[in-house]
């Protein structure tokens, strides 16, 4: 297994330009996470995920969006970039919603300039 | 609102035991979690409580008091390797993990 996979790794962007997150999971959890977590922060949830087809707001969703259409990815979309969106990004999964843990990927790493 | 008090960063010495504190004040509780991240890497899982009481799996242990609001992560035999930052999350009434900034340990030979 694979486990939770992300590209790209690293990413420079303009202000205003668009860009898509890519995350993809090979366990067949059902629920998955995106998180950004910038530098002395905790990790802030932007959306989540219960299955496909669903998605939902988590605490910092403004500016971006996200698609569930298969069990197995979950991008995330920046559609005008801004230097506020520079962090990292972590997609995670899960099982289910009572699972002791959450599968992290290895993160994107986003400048916006 | 919600609050996930943990120190900034804590320094120890190679063969030695440290406790990392963490304090919270959330709505709902549903499980208290620990991840450990390695500088430049996705958080990994170390620890979960959901009771009271001591949780231990080999050189780490974690506490909780849910009265108190209040847990620790125990780590003994200090090894360089352990250097890393250590993360205080909480899942809440909504079953959405919320994280503390966490704690950079650094391990001294």
């Amino acid at each position: 297994n694979a486990g939770v996979t992300q590209t790209p790794k690293f990413r420079i962007l303009k202000i205003g330009q668009s860009m898509t997150l890519q995350c993809a999971q090979d366990m067949n959890h059902n629920y998955m996470y995106w998180y950004r977590q910038d530098p002395g922060m905790g990790l802030k949830l932007i959306y989540y995920s219960v299955g496909a087809g669903i998605t939902d707001k988590g605490e910092v969703p403004n500016g971006y969006n996200v698609s569930r259409s298969t069990t197995e990815d979950f991008p995330l979309r920046l559609e005008l970039a801004a230097p506020s969106q520079t962090s990292v990004y972590f997609c995670a999964s899960s099982l289910d919603t009572s699972s002791y843990e959450q599968y992290f990927g290895p993160g994107t790493r986003l400048t916006v300039t | 609102g919600q609050n996930i008090d943990q120190p900034t960063e804590m320094t120890a010495t190679e063969g030695a035991i440290v406790q990392i504190n963490c304090t919270y004040q959330t709505s709902g509780f549903n499980g208290l979690f620990w991840y450990q991240q390695h500088a430049g890497e996705a958080p990994t899982f170390l620890s979960y409580n959901v009771l009271d009481g001591l949780e231990e799996k080999g050189r780490f242990s974690s506490f909780l008091s849910r009265s108190k609001g209040y847990s620790y992560l125990l780590l003994k035999e200090l090894q360089m390797k352990d250097s890393a930052s250590y993360l205080c999350a909480v899942r809440d009434s909504n079953y959405q993990l919320i994280w503390g900034a966490g704690t950079k340990l650094i391990i001294k030979p």
